[in-house]
C-alpha cells in the first residue's frame, strides 16, 4: 500500500563509490522528483521528471543522473561520491501539472559518505 | 532566482494559537503550499493556496497574498504532536516546479 518507496533507507559508502537510489511510486502520478535535505534541513529540488521527460534539471553536478525507466520509477545514479554528497535524499511525485496538485514524498534514503 | 523566508525558529504552548509566515519573490507562481515534516521523516502535506484568502482544514489554516508575496499558517490547539518543521513551498508555473523554504522549527512546549 506504500504510495512512494525508496530503496535502500540507509546508504554508507566511501568517497568515490558509485551507488544508486531507486524510487517507486504506485499512485499513477505524472511527474517524479528528486530532493536533497542538508543537515540545515534545507529541501533543495534536484530533478524532476514528467512522463519519462526531465524537466528540471538544477544545478546539480553531473555525478548525479536520474533515470527513469518508466513512468511509477526514478531511480537516481551517484557516481564518484563526495564528502558533501552526505545527506538524506527523497523522490517525490504528483499527478500532474495543475496548481492544485500536492507532491507525495517517499520516507528517504540517507546517504553517509565517509 | 527564487526567493523563499521563513523563521528559523519558533516555540509556542500547548493549547495556543502559532503563525508562521513566509514571504516570497518568484516568478510564474503558481500556487503556495504547506508541508509538516517530524524529525527524520518525510514532510508530508497539509495544505495549498492558489488563490488570495484563507483556507481552513480543521486546525490549519493557510493564508494567501499574492501581490505581498506573503503567506501564514495558522495552527489552532496546538498539541504536543505538532512539534515538526514546517515547510513552504511555491509552486512555479513553468515545468512543474517546486521550491521549498528553509522551514520553521516548531517546539510546542506544555
Amino acid at each position: 500500500d506504500t504510495a512512494v518507496s525508496q530503496t535502500p533507507k540507509y546508504l554508507v559508502t566511501q568517497m568515490g563509490n558509485d551507488k544508486s537510489i531507486k524510487c517507486e511510486q504506485n499512485l499513477g502520478h505524472d511527474t517524479m522528483y528528486w530532493y536533497k535535505q542538508d543537515s540545515k534541513k534545507f529541501l533543495k529540488i534536484m530533478f524532476s521528471y514528467n512522463n519519462k521527460e526531465l524537466i528540471i534539471n538544477e544545478t546539480v553536478p553531473n555525478r548525479f543522473s536520474p533515470k527513469s525507466p518508466d513512468k511509477a520509477h526514478l531511480n537516481l545514479h551517484i557516481n564518484s561520491l563526495e564528502l558533501g554528497d552526505s545527506a538524506v535524499y527523497f523522490c517525490a511525485s504528483s499527478q500532474g501539472a495543475a496548481a492544485t496538485y500536492e507532491q507525495y514524498f517517499g520516507p528517504g534514503t540517507r546517504l553517509t559518505v565517509t | 532566482g527564487q526567493n523563499i523566508d521563513q523563521p528559523t525558529e519558533m516555540t509556542a504552548t500547548e493549547g495556543a494559537i502559532v503563525q508562521i509566515n513566509c514571504t516570497y519573490q518568484t516568478s510564474g507562481f503558481n500556487g503556495l503550499f504547506w508541508y509538516q515534516q517530524h524529525a527524520g521523516e518525510a514532510p508530508t502535506f497539509l495544505s495549498y493556496n492558489v488563490l488570495d484568502g484563507l483556507e481552513e482544514k480543521g486546525r490549519f489554516s493557510s493564508f494567501l497574498s499574492r501581490s505581498k508575496g506573503y503567506s501564514y499558517l495558522l495552527l489552532k490547539e496546538l498539541q504536543m504532536k505538532d512539534s515538526a518543521s514546517y515547510l513552504c513551498a511555491v509552486r512555479l508555473n513553468t515545468g512543474n516546479q517546486f521550491y521549498f523554504g528553509t522551514g520553521t522549527s516548531l517546539t510546542v512546549i506544555p
